[in-house]
């Protein structure tokens, strides 16, 4: 196992589009979070997954942000007429149940809405 | 809630001298404290965490940090830097009770190494 993937590793946009990010998890571990990273800021938290169910999403995820984890395996995370506003590093991590051993993060996205 | 007040945005410091990295953390609940390091374009790496138990707690690279409950601090150190320790730390919190465990992060400390 290599860790967690994230795909693509950068992705400019047009304002209006929609893109599309994916994250592959460590195969055993059970908890999936997404967070936001601006630049000169620490990351942001965005959602988290237990298996396949979302348990819980910031006031920062707005309707143009969908987050799914079909089947607890892989995750995708989507938005929706991108903004300016939405440029910044999309993270993906992953844990074990039992969070004494902390997060593996991914390498993560980078977006650019021009 | 909890926040996390990292006052040193950046910390210049020489090849081989020591560095302290500070963190200070707010939280009416009891916390769990990680530090993480990115490297430029890159995720972030988990350095170290205090869960419990002993309050000087060592992690990889030869980075260290000391848990100080009346302080709410938990600062980062290395008695030696090297050129490749040149990046950005992250100090983050979790509620011990959380059934989510998401992380509340510092603002970051850009740490440059000096020839």
């Amino acid at each position: 196992d290599t860790g967690v993937s994230q795909d693509p590793r950068h992705k400019i946009t047009k304002r209006g589009q929609n893109v599309t990010f994916r994250c592959d998890p460590i195969s055993e571990h059970n908890r999936l979070y997404w967070y936001r990273q601006t630049l000169g800021q620490g990351p942001e938290f965005l959602t988290y997954f237990q298996n396949e169910a979302q348990l819980e999403k910031s006031r920062l995820l707005s309707d143009r942000f969908s987050a799914e984890r079909p089947k607890g395996s892989f995750s995708t995370l989507e938005i929706q007429r991108t903004e300016q506003g939405d440029s910044a590093m999309y993270l993906c991590a992953s844990s074990l149940e039992g969070f004494r051993y902390g997060y593996t993060f991914g390498s993560g996205t980078r977006l650019t809405v021009v | 809630a909890q926040s996390v007040t990292q006052l040193d945005s950046q910390v210049p410091v020489f090849e081989e001298a020591p560095v302290e990295l500070r963190c200070n953390y707010s939280s009416s609940v009891s916390v769990y404290l990680f530090w993480y390091v990115q490297y430029p374009n890159q995720g972030l790496q988990l350095l170290l965490k205090y869960l419990s138990g002993s309050t000087l707690v060592k992690g990889i690279n030869g980075f260290e940090a000391e848990f100080n409950k009346s302080q709410t601090s938990f600062h980062l150190r290395k008695p030696s830097v090297h050129i490749s320790d040149t990046a950005e730390y992250f100090c983050a919190v979790t509620r011990t009770t959380s059934g989510t465990y998401k992380y509340i992060f510092g603002t970051g400390t850009r740490l440059k190494v000096l020839a």
